[in-house]
């Protein structure tokens, strides 16, 4: 099983500034990456896939970078909707895993 | 529109079972692979089961493999999943999501399983 480590568990970040999360795999999964958006009691919501492709209506200061066995999802201007918890997820192989989740929350 | 009601959920007892379904609308669901996703109180998100537009194929995480059963009924347009000898450990909302094809685009609102007694 491909173990998904993020980093960190918590970010505290200030409205508008920048945030950057990170995603390691155990071993690597190409580009079959994905990331996701969870705000309390909603499901969860793609936003990123293929490890840099922005879902369908995600706002463009959402961005996706790496491959292999690093990844980082950088949201640039923080928006008050945008504190939430983010996941990271691959496809690569099964079982499919998440990684354990990274809390953003309010500085 | 993409929508997936799940269904089903509800307070079980110790090795008993459970069957949810989620109806889905707004796409050929006979062309899209689904998937269950579980998520224990306070506790991140688990992958549980897939299976293809067809159900020819099925894919279990190791914690439910032998116990659960996913399964679909496409002239239905419903998902199922057959929950076995359940345990506290199952204890989770449990969300159903269509695959596009290997990540997961959409996602119901989940129903919740409480093993207990």
């Amino acid at each position: 099983e491909i173990v998904m480590t993020q980093s960190p568990a918590t970010l505290s970040v200030s409205p508008g500034e920048r945030a950057t999360l990170s995603c390691r795999a155990s071993q690597s999964v190409n580009s079959d990456l994905a990331w996701y958006q969870q705000k309390p009691g909603q499901a969860p919501r793609l936003l990123i896939y293929a490890a840099s492709t922005r879902a369908t209506g995600i706002p463009g200061r959402f961005s996706g970078s790496g491959s292999g066995t690093e990844f980082t999802l950088t949201i640039s201007s923080l928006q008050s909707e945008d504190f939430a918890l983010y996941y990271c997820q691959q496809y690569s192989n099964w079982p499919r895993t998440f990684g354990q989740g990274t809390k953003v929350e309010i500085k | 529109e993409v929508q997936l009601l799940e269904s089903g959920g509800g307070l079980v007892q110790p090795g008993g079972s459970l069957r949810l379904s989620c109806a889905a609308s707004g796409f050929t669901f006979s062309s899209s692979g689904m998937t269950w996703v579980r998520q224990a109180p306070g506790k991140g998100l688990e992958w549980v089961s897939a299976i293809t537009g067809s159900g020819g194929n099925t894919f279990y995480a190791d914690s439910v493999k032998g116990r659960f059963t996913i399964s679909r009924d496409n002239s239905k347009n419903t998902l199922y999943l057959q929950m076995n000898s359940l345990t506290a450990e199952d204890t989770a909302v449990y969300y159903c999501a269509k695959t596009a094809p290997y990540y997961f685009n959409y996602w119901g609102q989940g129903t919740l399983v409480t093993v207990s007694s």
